[in-house]
């Protein structure tokens, strides 16, 4: 079956845009994760979506904000794009939330990612 | 807050050998899961290996393997036999399991080298 996909792989804006990424999980899949990856930060929670409800949100300003539709895809936005919002935008699903011992469905399957560069 | 350490930023292996990568964490919890990705250039992350800590037998997959060591807090990941297409970025990771969520707590990650 298909894979976590992210659209767009490639993306170039300029400071003070707005952008926004899309992630479709793996067909049955209600989890969605991200993550910004950079080199001086390496890779960092952002937040978590479970039937259309943010789950976890991890440590960024307000500018970063995501939701999830009915059919479990999700986007996430960045507003007032600043130099350091340039990164790779990493999203993640998973069969559900939770914490079942011995279970693979909350393994993490990861998408190629989308290359966000800030000018 | 849980933290992952991985203090080899690189390590390089001849193909066919094997090779050892360290991974340190620091948690208060006594459930929770270990995983090891791969990154390799595509920058696609992939699953290599999980462990369940309240599982005492070290988890293995074909030619990988991990040391689990909850007392010391370890979990290094052993690549047996290495090939070329095991060159690639590898992070450990955390998840708690005391928590609902699959929030993942990253290393640094090890850039893994293989020469011919």
């Amino acid at each position: 079956k298909a894979g976590v996909t992210q659209t767009p792989r490639y993306l170039i804006k300029t400071r003070g845009q707005q952008v926004t990424l899309s992630c479709s999980p793996i067909s049955g899949h209600r989890s969605v994760s991200w993550y910004q990856q950079t080199p001086g930060q390496g890779l960092q929670f952002l937040f978590e979506y479970f039937s259309e409800t943010q789950r976890n949100k991890g440590n960024f300003p307000g500018r970063f904000s995501g939701r999830q539709f009915s059919n479990s895809r999700s986007e996430m936005n960045v507003s007032t794009l600043e130099l350091g919002d340039s990164a790779l935008y990493l999203c993640a699903s998973s069969l559900q939330l939770g914490t079942a011992w011995g279970s693979g469905a909350n393994v993490l399957t990861f998408g190629a990612g989308s290359r966000l560069t800030v000018l | 807050a849980q933290t992952v350490t991985q203090s080899q930023p690189e390590m390089s292996v001849q193909e066919a050998e094997t090779v050892t990568l360290s991974c340190t964490y620091d948690t208060s919890e006594s459930d929770y899961y270990l995983f090891w990705y791969k990154q390799p250039p595509s920058r696609q992350m992939i699953l290599v290996i999980r462990q369940e800590a309240y599982k005492q037998q070290n988890a293995t997959e074909n030619r990988f393997s991990v040391n689990f060591q909850k007392a010391a807090k370890s979990f290094s990941l052993k690549i047996s036999d290495s090939q070329l297409g095991d060159a690639a970025m590898y992070f450990c990771a955390y998840r708690s399991a005391e928590t609902s969520g699959s929030r993942l707590t990253f290393g640094e990650g090890t850039q893994l080298t293989v020469n011919p």
